[in-house]
């Protein structure tokens, strides 16, 4: 069983709709979950940070943790082409050097 | 620019060719990571540094030896690769994680390297 699965999609979606992706774990020694936006060419972009469960919102986007079902999810509202990227999830122990990643997501948001 | 410059963008080697990946970060980070990249697997750790130090050797091959002059730059030496070596290579920084806390990295723009 790999520590972070995702789904790899591609998830299509048309302009304005609410997307959902998540990732679920296996480690429940995570206490760092993050999610990042990697553009075509680029380097991954850090967009949320969430410490423990809960949740956590930053404009069109909301992080949820669910530590008891091992499960993350980034929630992106009133979607943009700009949004068009991949996006992976990431998670960490804490005191360590090792985040480990998700494959990540592929999402087209249609003009 | 994030950050965290990568040099060269691309590179195409051959198997029995030597070459260095450059980063540099200004962020006054204290950590900094090698990362590979391949189509549609995670990331796979490769090499951590903190304050200049090796944290993490991720059973990396011998043909790819990382150096760390200082906190800012770090290298990627490659020589004797094989094709499936070909991936994208990113380089990371962070503040130091010791500490208990993960606030995330900043990532350069990657190496694409293809070797031949």
């Amino acid at each position: 069983q790999k520590e972070v699965e995702q789904d790899p999609g591609p998830l299509s979606v048309p302009e304005g709709a609410i997307v959902s992706l998540n990732c679920t774990y296996s480690n429940s020694a995570f206490q760092y979950f993050m999610w990042y936006r990697q553009y075509s060419r680029k380097g991954p972009e850090l967009l949320m940070y969430t410490y423990s469960s809960g949740n956590k919102e930053d404009g069109r986007f909301t992080a949820q943790v669910d530590k008891s079902s091992k499960y993350i999810s980034l929630f992106i509202r009133d979607s943009q082409p700009s949004d068009s990227a991949t996006y992976l999830c990431a998670m960490s122990v804490a005191g360590g050097f090792k985040t480990i990643f998700g494959a990540g997501t592929r999402l087209f948001v249609k003009a | 620019e994030t950050g965290v410059t990568q040099t060269p963008r691309h590179l195409v080697m051959g198997m029995t060719n030597k070459k260095s990946l450059k980063c540099e970060q200004h962020l006054g980070h204290n950590a900094m990571y090698w990362y590979k990249q391949s189509a549609k697997k995670p990331l796979e750790l490769m090499f951590v540094y903190n304050f200049k130090e090796q944290t993490e050797n991720n059973s990396v091959p011998s043909r790819f030896s990382p150096e760390c002059p200082n906190s800012s730059h770090l290298f990627l030496h490659l020589h004797t690769l094989q094709p499936e070596d070909s991936a994208l290579y990113l380089c990371a920084s962070s503040q130091d994680q010791r500490q208990g806390r993960n606030y995330g990295y900043t990532f350069g723009s990657g190496t694409r390297l293809t070797v031949v």
